[in-house]
């Protein structure tokens, strides 16, 4: 069975802080994804990743691909409220498959 | 622009009762489609996907069922619930070969 690990399972920090959220595997994966999902609706995209150790930048989130394709690493700069909710990473290896996510919460 | 419709948002079924699920898709051909379900605040359980129209795909053996009709239509459905189905459930799309996933808002089924 692959399995995605993702740590932290809760994280709670005030605005204005750095986080890192880890994703791991055993797996090798063609690429991997990032979702974000707000309470009550669907999960969006965020970044694909695809080649082994590939860095990705979407404003103040950085998305690193490890060099082996098996992990995977979303870094939020300065955290802002609007950061909540529940981070998903998704490695593709014919199938898609899911983390069971990160719960993210910024209190202002 | 490719769009996906999943209704209704919210439902309250009795233990017992029968449910019918609707997932539609605009925009696009011949898509993967994909049930869904998520525990509160955590991953996705992939329950049914399908690659074209009748062709169904179960992951998890259990008391639901799914059926495409028609190309852009994925239906979940159960002849009796169970209070164990409560949950979110997320309708989803990829195109063929492709790996980014469109969700739809998603349906909150609480069984009482």
């Amino acid at each position: 069975t692959q399995l995605l690990e993702q740590s932290p399972q809760f994280l709670s920090i005030q605005e204005g802080e750095n986080l890192t959220v880890y994703c791991n595997s055993s797996s090798v994966f063609s690429s991997l994804q990032w979702y974000r999902q707000e309470p009550g609706e669907g999960p969006v995209l965020l970044v694909t990743v695809v080649t082994g150790g590939e860095v990705k930048k979407l404003k103040r989130l950085t998305f690193q691909f490890g060099d082996a394709r098996k992990d995977s690493s979303l870094h939020i700069t300065a955290a802002q409220p609007g950061d909540t909710g529940l981070y998903l990473c998704v490695g593709n290896n014919r199938k898609l498959i899911w983390g069971l996510g990160t719960s993210l919460a910024v209190n202002p | 622009s490719q769009t996906i419709h999943q209704w209704p948002a919210t439902l309250v079924q009795p233990v017992g009762s029968p449910l019918s699920l609707e997932c539609t898709v605009e925009g696009t051909s011949n898509p993967n489609l994909y049930w869904y379900r998520q525990a509160a605040g955590r991953g996705l359980q992939l329950l049914f996907y399908s690659v074209g129209i009748g062709q169904i795909s179960s992951e998890v053996p259990q008391n639901l069922s799914a059926s495409r009709p028609q190309d852009r239509q994925f239906i979940l459905s159960s002849k009796k619930l169970l209070l164990s189905d409560s949950g979110f459930y997320l309708c989803a799309w990829t195109l063929k070969g492709g790996t980014e996933a469109f969700f739809g808002q998603g349906t909150r089924l609480t069984v009482v």
